[in-house]
């Protein structure tokens, strides 16, 4: 099956600073998506993205899908950006493979 | 509803006792997945239902281990002769299907097994 790794595995910024994470997969996938997992445990969908770039507020990502690599940017990081970020790719309506995620944390 | 809802939030059972875990998906939602997260880890897939079939069940671990989904809409997962490494938290996803594979999560089914 598909293998999916993400990195860094942890990232501790201040407040007001940007960053970059990264997930690499093995195989090709034409549905990828970022979660966010907050201290709760609840997974939000942040994006779908199997190619190309999308913005969201202060948060962006890009698939560059012929090289198996998503990135996820954030930038003037708050607080509540703190959490477990997770990338999760697949085909069509079937299983995602989820990686073991990049820990967040947001210092005042 | 307005999202995935999940019940029990919370489930503590003793070695050996059968458990059902329910999953209401999003209306309209005809694609739903189970999933488990294991403390630091990312959710491991269990089983995805399109519409009433289970269209892949690859994940679940071994046959303890069903779910069903009748009507297409509420899914149960249901966990018999339960053991302590089936605590987990028991998440379950669902979306719109036909190659829109946006997945909502639910919070979750936190499961201990003492």
């Amino acid at each position: 099956g598909i293998q999916v790794e993400q990195s860094p595995p942890d990232l501790i910024l201040q407040e007001g600073a940007n960053s970059t994470l990264r997930c690499n997969f093995s195989d090709s996938v034409n549905n990828l998506q970022w979660f966010h997992q907050n201290p709760w445990g609840q997974l939000i969908n942040l994006f779908y993205i199997p190619s190309g770039t999308k913005q969201n507020g202060r948060l962006s990502a890009t698939t560059v899908a012929t090289e198996r690599y998503s990135l996820l940017y954030i930038s003037s990081s708050q607080t509540t950006d703190s959490g477990v970020y997770f990338c999760a790719g697949g085909f069509g309506n079937e299983k995602l493979t989820f990686g073991t995620g990049t820990r967040l944390t947001i210092i005042p | 509803g307005a999202g995935v809802s999940q019940t029990p939030s919370n489930k503590v059972t003793e070695k050996g006792k059968y458990v059902e875990l329910r999953c209401d998906p999003i209306s309209g939602h005809t694609a739903l997945y189970w999933y488990r997260q294991s403390l630091g880890q990312g959710p491991e897939f269990l089983i995805y239902f399109q519409g009433t079939g289970a269209a892949d069940d690859s994940g679940l671990p071994n046959d303890r281990f069903f779910a069903v989904r009748p009507e297409g809409s509420v899914s149960t997962l249901k966990i018999q002769r339960t053991e302590r490494g089936d605590s987990a938290v028991y998440l379950c996803a669902s979306s719109f299907g036909g190659g829109h594979g946006e997945l909502f999560f639910g919070e979750g089914s936190r499961l201990t097994v003492l």
